[in-house]
């Protein structure tokens, strides 16, 4: 079984401050990362699915950036609002081989 | 827009019976996923399935079994449920041989109590 780690389990964010967390996941066979948004009583959201080393991904406040060679990837959201408290998920697809291993989520909370 | 669908999103059983839990996706998707989530543990692969009556076991199949008729439906099945079934389970699909930039679908997930 893969080893994914997310770390913090989880953060407390004050309003408009801006906040990061990561994701480790193993580097041999790496084929892609995932990064899900998981609010409550909604379905996980894909947020970005990245595949290259020094890759950067960006959507509105949210980006990430991965390192394939050491195995990390952090997510970064600039200017916390509420609406981004949410469970982030990582999930790593190492082989190619279409599942995914899940790390087990920053729970954020925004505090307004 | 894309959809994948459970039957149910809270449900109640005790232990011993035997329960169903349904997942439809509408996306034409090979691939498709069960999932439990516990906290502190994560989303932990039950089994999949890579095509019609296909499937193969995840991290955590004790317990459980899949059936898959459809091309667009994924069944999980519980014989004999039991307390440490209670979880929130979730439903995904994949494109098979997906490129590396396609995404897995979730549903909303189904929340089993075992009494």
């Amino acid at each position: 079984i893969l080893n994914v780690e997310q770390s913090p389990q989880s953060l407390h964010v004050q309003e408009g401050d801006s906040t990061n967390f990561t994701c480790s996941f193993p580097s041999s066979n790496f084929y892609a990362l995932h990064w899900y948004r998981w609010e409550t009583a909604k379905s996980p959201e894909a947020l970005f699915v990245m595949t290259l080393n020094g890759d950067e991904k960006k959507k509105g406040r949210i980006s990430a950036t991965l390192n394939t060679k050491e195995g990390y990837s952090y997510l970064y959201i600039k200017g916390s609002q509420p609406e981004d408290s949410a469970t982030y998920l990582c999930a790593s697809d190492n082989f190619g081989n279409e599942k995914l291993t899940f790390g087990t989520g920053t729970r954020l909370t925004i505090i307004p | 827009d894309v959809k994948v669908t459970q039957s149910s999103r809270y449900l109640v059983k005790r232990t011993g019976e035997k329960v169903f839990l349904e997942c439809v996706q509408d996306m034409d998707h090979e691939n498709m996923f069960w999932y439990r989530q516990d906290p502190g543990l994560g989303l932990r692969l039950i089994y999949f399935s890579y095509d019609v009556k296909m499937k193969e076991k995840g991290d955590i199949p004790e317990g459980y079994s899949v059936s898959r008729e459809k091309k667009e439906r994924f069944s999980l099945i519980l014989e004999s449920a039991s307390t440490n079934q209670t979880s929130m389970y979730l439903c995904a699909s994949r494109p098979r041989l997906a490129t590396s930039t396609d995404t897995q679908y979730f549903g909303p997930g189904t929340r089993l109590t075992v009494l």
